[in-house]
């Protein structure tokens, strides 16, 4: 069974600095990576997603994440944060055709000034 | 385009009570997803329709969860009776073909909130 491993709980960064936020998978083929973000009060919002093809994607809000199937990593960054950034990330897998997506259990992201 | 559609925003329930939840998803989407998130865990499906049919409803306790999709279009989820650990979000999605592909994206409403007292 396929699963998301997001090691950290809670993160905080200052305004203006970079942010990585680390996602592991586990899956046996080439997975489909998904990276969501939501803010308070808010659905989830399709930040970026990985089917094949070039490693690094690039998504919305200058976010972007590299695949690395070697380290079974799907990290996200961003080279400046807002404060506006500030929200949980959830990272997810899918299998493909209509295969239901596993979710992690998120990383909140703080920022200070 | 109108987003995902969902009521109540907030309820509040005694445990042995029932509650249903509303969405509209958006138009000309095929496929509708019912998610549960407890609070610090991430999101987990339910129950997905196809149109009005059920494509997956492993994980749906369905001795006090129901849901339908009359129509192919809005849908309801059910709890009856509820119980302390119901406490969650719950969370519509819909997307257009239901395909984990390139092309389809799920697009989230912004939730109900449920507490069971």
């Amino acid at each position: 069974a396929q699963s998301v491993t997001q090691p950290d709980i809670h993160i905080t960064v200052s305004e203006g600095a970079s942010l990585e936020l680390r996602c592991n998978y586990s899956y046996g083929a080439t997975p489909y990576l998904f990276w969501y973000v939501q803010s308070p009060g808010q659905g989830l919002q399709l930040l970026l997603k990985y089917f094949s093809g070039d490693t690094l994607v690039q998504g919305i809000k200058g976010f972007e994440a590299e695949f690395k199937r070697s380290q079974s990593s799907f990290n996200l960054r961003k080279p400046s944060v807002h404060w506006s950034d500030a929200a949980e990330y959830f990272c997810a897998v899918g299998a493909g055709g209509n295969e239901k997506l596993t979710f992690g259990t998120g990383t909140r992201l703080t920022i200070i000034p | 385009e109108a987003g995902v559609a969902q009521s109540p925003r907030y309820k509040i329930i005694e445990k042995r009570q029932s509650v249903a939840f509303w969405c509209n998803p958006i138009s000309g989407h095929a496929t509708l997803y019912w998610y549960q998130q407890i609070l610090g865990q991430g999101p987990k499906l339910l129950i997905q329709f196809q149109n009005n049919g059920v494509v997956d409803d492993s994980q749906l306790p369905k001795d006090r969860f129901s849901a339908e999709r009359l129509k192919g279009v809005d849908s309801t989820l059910k709890i009856q009776p509820a119980k302390l650990e119901d406490s969650a979000v719950y969370l519509c999605a819909s997307s257009w073909m239901g395909l984990t592909s390139f092309a389809d994206t799920q697009y989230f409403g912004p939730g109900t909130r449920l507490t069971v007292l």
